[in-house]
């Protein structure tokens, strides 16, 4: 399996809402990353999992709360949410290593809109 | 402040001449530089990587060159074809204070290739 899995792939809330974002990878990855990306942007990293563990929190606000039940898993929930975070999230992993040709594997993303 | 810069927000060239684009960073030391492939609402798809001292990498029709003394890199796609139009963004994965690996995209190039 060389993929990562993210659902739902389309998601609509109300700003009162909680919801969840899950992405999923068995490739024995032992690095995760959620980024968040615009229209006509780049994806911008959010969260980093490595081992399990927070790493980075690149300053994001705390409506979004990330979780990472086991080293395949990765969970982004979200609360209270505003229209402008309306975007498509990513999951990502890679296999953390200096040896590495493989550069970093993306799910397809989910898109949420919030109203 | 840390920048990563790609010259050409658009880029359109005729089917079967050779593409450019360029990469440049600031105030990084990157331990690799990747290339990234996104087609519309998908995630990005992994092409090349290239370590910091590695000055050149080939792939099929690929090939990216890495000059750490500019903070600089460039990608070529020789052979253009339709099927290689996409955004392709060159991504910094650099290690933080904790020993992991994060990857920061640039601004992304949005290819076009006319047959």
């Amino acid at each position: 399996d060389t993929e990562v899995t993210q659902t739902p792939k389309h998601l609509v809330m109300g700003m009162t809402n909680k919801k969840s974002l899950k992405c999923e990878q068995h490739m024995g990855h032992r690095a995760m990353y959620w980024y968040k990306q615009k229209a006509k942007k780049p994806p911008e990293l959010m969260f980093v999992y490595s081992y399990e563990k927070l790493s980075i929190n690149e300053s994001v606000p705390s409506r979004f709360s990330p979780e990472c039940p086991n080293s395949s898993l990765l969970n982004l929930h979200l609360h209270a949410l505003q229209p402008e975070d309306s975007a498509l999230y990513l999951c990502a992993s890679s296999q953390w290593t200096s040896v590495t040709n493989y550069g970093y594997t993306f799910g397809s993303g989910t898109r949420l809109t919030v109203v | 402040s840390q920048k990563i810069e790609q010259n050409s927000e658009a880029l359109n060239i005729q089917e079967g001449k050779t593409a450019t684009l360029t990469c440049n960073y600031t105030n990084y030391s990157p331990a690799y530089l990747q290339w990234y492939r996104q087609d519309p609402g998908r995630g990005p798809v992994f092409l090349l990587l290239i370590r910091e001292n590695e000055k050149e990498k080939r792939k099929e029709r690929l090939k990216v060159t890495f000059d750490t003394t500019l903070k600089q890199s460039l990608f070529h796609i020789t052979a253009s074809q339709p099927a290689d139009s996409a955004t392709y963004l060159c991504a910094l994965d650099i290690r933080d204070q904790t020993g992991a690996n994060n990857l920061f995209f640039g601004t992304g190039t949005r290819l076009t290739v006319i047959p």
